[in-house]
């Protein structure tokens, strides 16, 4: 059975400052999402990952997958207050699109 | 751009109601899926369908059923709605890897 865990589950930072949030998955897999949500808000597709060593950025956010760890992570650069939000992981379980959803991660960035 | 729209963005049902959550999407994709989703335990698939019809039971289907008799909507059911019920509920489509969400629907269940 396919099972997704992050971590940490809750952070608190200071803006200016980097911090990482981890995804670990069980199984093989070669596909893995990223996504945010803000408060009452649905979740905003951030990055798709295809393959191992795939990397992307967009902004202060950069997401990264080693597929033989089974991990990916999702780096914050010179966090800003607009990155409040709660991330989460999800991966493929290559059956008809289905995704297993990581707990998500949710982050507060103080001024 | 995608969209993804839910009839309702609050509800507020008593036990034992039947409760029908609606889900649109315009961009013509395969696959839908309804969660549900709770504090602390991420997003949780109650079911899923890949075709006009043609559904699939997810991790949590107990309590649920769904209907699909037209591509771009998907249907939730609620056939005896019970307190344990009382969630967000997330829609969203799909034709390929990435999954577009629908803003939810926030149902309390007395």
């Amino acid at each position: 059975e396919l099972k997704v865990e992050q971590n940490p589950l809750f952070l608190s930072m200071q803006e200016g400052k980097n911090y990482t949030i981890y995804c670990n998955y069980s199984t093989t897999s070669d596909r893995l999402y990223w996504y945010r949500q803000d408060p009452g808000k649905s979740l905003e597709s951030l990055f798709v990952l295809l393959s191992n060593g795939a990397v992307k950025q967009e902004g202060r956010l950069m997401a990264s997958l080693d597929t033989k760890a089974r991990l990916s992570t999702l780096h914050i650069t010179a966090a800003v207050h607009d990155l409040s939000a709660t991330y989460f992981c999800a991966v493929d379980n290559q059956s008809n699109y289905q995704l297993i959803w990581g707990a998500g991660t949710k982050l507060i960035i103080k001024p | 751009d995608v969209k993804v729209t839910q009839s309702s963005r609050y509800l507020v049902k008593r036990t034992g109601e039947k409760v029908f959550l609606e889900c649109v999407q315009d961009m013509d994709h395969e696959n839908m899926f309804w969660y549900r989703q709770d504090p602390g335990l991420g997003l949780r698939l109650i079911y899923f369908s890949y075709d006009v019809k043609m559904k699939e039971k997810g991790d949590i289907p107990e309590g649920y059923s769904v209907s699909r008799e037209k591509k771009e909507r998907f249907s939730l059911i609620l056939e005896s709605a019970s307190t344990n019920q009382t969630s967000m509920y997330l829609c969203a489509s799909s034709r390929l890897e990435t999954q577009y969400f629908g803003p939810g629907t926030r149902l309390l269940v007395l």
